[in-house]
């Protein structure tokens, strides 16, 4: 069975830009959310979505948004990029909407110069 | 304020010796807990979990223990090997198990020496 598989692995943006990131969940999964990453901040949840709802968001400013197609797969997106929003993002699949088990993907390293 | 912390940044162990990871949380309501490991330009992967009714769970060479009154949790790995050098997360989740009530800590970096 495929894994979680986020695309980009690497992305350079600019200050200002807007950059959308991709997720494909283990097939089957319904439940996918998105972590951020940073050296000094461990994961930091940012939203999860179930059957195309999004379920719960963590408490990140508006500039961040995502959603969840009818076949699981998921996009978030972050506009007006900032340098602070440099991190990596984390990707997680799940069978139902739970956290007792999630499988991550191998994340987006984005870098906002 | 962090509700989920791992004091230790690093650790540095001898193969063959015991690895103890250290976790202490704040928010009493938290009932389930997990532990994830993450190579480098990998995502984390699920290690190991407890629920709050057990003290104790045990799976191969880890085994994480809880202490609810001490609001503490640990994972040890016996014995530890080269392969298992990665950065643990600890992961608190409260009664809802839904995807915004789980809380990481900022990770503890083993490094496990040949």
């Amino acid at each position: 069975k495929a894994g979680v598989t986020q695309t980009p692995r690497y992305l350079i943006k600019t200050r200002g830009q807007q950059v959308t990131l991709s997720c494909s969940p283990i097939s089957g999964h319904r439940s996918v959310s998105w972590y951020q990453q940073t050296p000094g901040q461990g994961l930091q949840f940012l939203f999860e979505y179930f059957s195309e709802t999004q379920r719960n968001k963590g408490n990140f400013p508006g500039r961040f948004s995502g959603r969840q197609f009818s076949n699981s797969r998921s996009e978030m997106n972050v506009s007006t990029l900032e340098l602070g929003d440099s991190a990596l993002y984390l990707c997680a699949s799940s069978l139902e909407s739970t956290n007792e088990k999630l499988f991550f993907g191998s994340g987006t390293q984005l870098s906002v110069l | 304020d962090q509700q989920v912390k791992q004091n230790s940044p690093s650790l540095s162990v001898q193969e063959g010796r015991i690895s103890i990871l250290n976790c202490d949380y704040t928010n009493s309501m938290f009932d389930y807990f997990l532990w994830y490991k993450k190579y480098p330009a990998e995502g984390p992967t699920f290690l190991i979990s407890i629920s709050s009714i057990k003290d104790k769970n045990e799976d191969g060479r880890f085994t994480v223990f809880l202490n609810k009154s001490a609001k503490h949790l640990s994972l040890h790995i016996v014995p530890s090997q080269p392969g298992d050098s990665a950065v643990y997360f600890c992961a608190a989740s409260g009664m809802m198990r839904s995807q915004g009530n789980l809380i990481f800590g900022k990770g503890t970096k083993l490094s496990v020496k040949p």
